[in-house]
């Protein structure tokens, strides 16, 4: 069965430098969700989408943007990295607005130096 | 605001035994689902096992089951015949299902499984 896929699956980057990550939905699925998850930390929601449309928003800083694409895929945007943005990135989706369960991508490990 | 609470950092159980993680939520809503999720150390974040809170019958799934205690906003999870591969955080998780229907995960139990 087809699966969450993200890429790239890591990621090293300067401070101040800008990364984008991306995530692919299972098919038919019709919201896609980012997390971020720092070490030893529990997932922390950060933007969702709804066919396309930004449907929620957490704790989201301004530096970082994310969109989802006609072809569903969806892209985080992040500027100005903090060695603080260093974490583990999810991307999930979900089919009903998550009645049958969110489903995770491997995961984006961005590490800032 | 929804919070999701797990009082137990670490668990420890032996092969072959059971063990239950306590989960409690906090929320207004009558209508939400709730989920437990097994992170292994690849990071992989897999579905354990999922619960309709409108349905008083506690979900199962093969080896692990549930005790929903709707209105003790309680959600705990059973292993049962523990087996090595186990070993894992597991992350309770909240959800209303709908127009703002983000999982917001407690802070995670590590359950370690003794040979």
């Amino acid at each position: 069965a087809a699966g969450v896929i993200q890429s790239p699956r890591h990621l090293i980057k300067e401070k101040r430098e800008t990364a984008t990550l991306k995530c692919y939905p299972i098919p038919r699925h019709d919201t896609v969700y980012w997390y971020q998850q720092g070490p030893g930390q529990d997932p922390q929601f950060l933007i969702s989408f709804y066919e396309k449309m930004q449907s929620d928003k957490g704790s989201i800083p301004d530096r970082f943007s994310a969109q989802q694409f006609s072809d569903y895929h969806s892209e985080l945007n992040m500027s100005s990295l903090e060695l603080g943005d260093s974490a583990l990135y999810f991307c999930a989706s979900s089919l009903n607005r998550g009645y049958y369960g969110y489903t995770f991508g491997s995961g984006t490990r961005l590490t800032v130096v | 605001a929804q919070t999701v609470t797990q009082s137990q950092p670490e668990m420890s159980v032996q092969e072959a035994e059971t063990v239950t993680l306590s989960c409690t939520y906090d929320t207004s809503e009558s209508d939400y689902y709730l989920f437990w999720y097994k992170q292994p150390p690849s990071r992989q974040m897999i579905l354990v096992i999922r619960q309709e809170a409108y349905k008083q019958q506690n979900a199962t799934e093969n080896r692990f089951s549930v005790n929903f205690q709707k209105a003790a906003k309680s959600f705990s999870l059973k292993i049962s015949d523990s087996q090595l591969g186990d070993a894992a955080m597991y992350f309770c998780a909240y959800s209303t299902g709908g127009a703002t229907n983000k999982l917001i995960f407690g802070t995670g139990t590590l359950l370690a499984v003794q040979p």
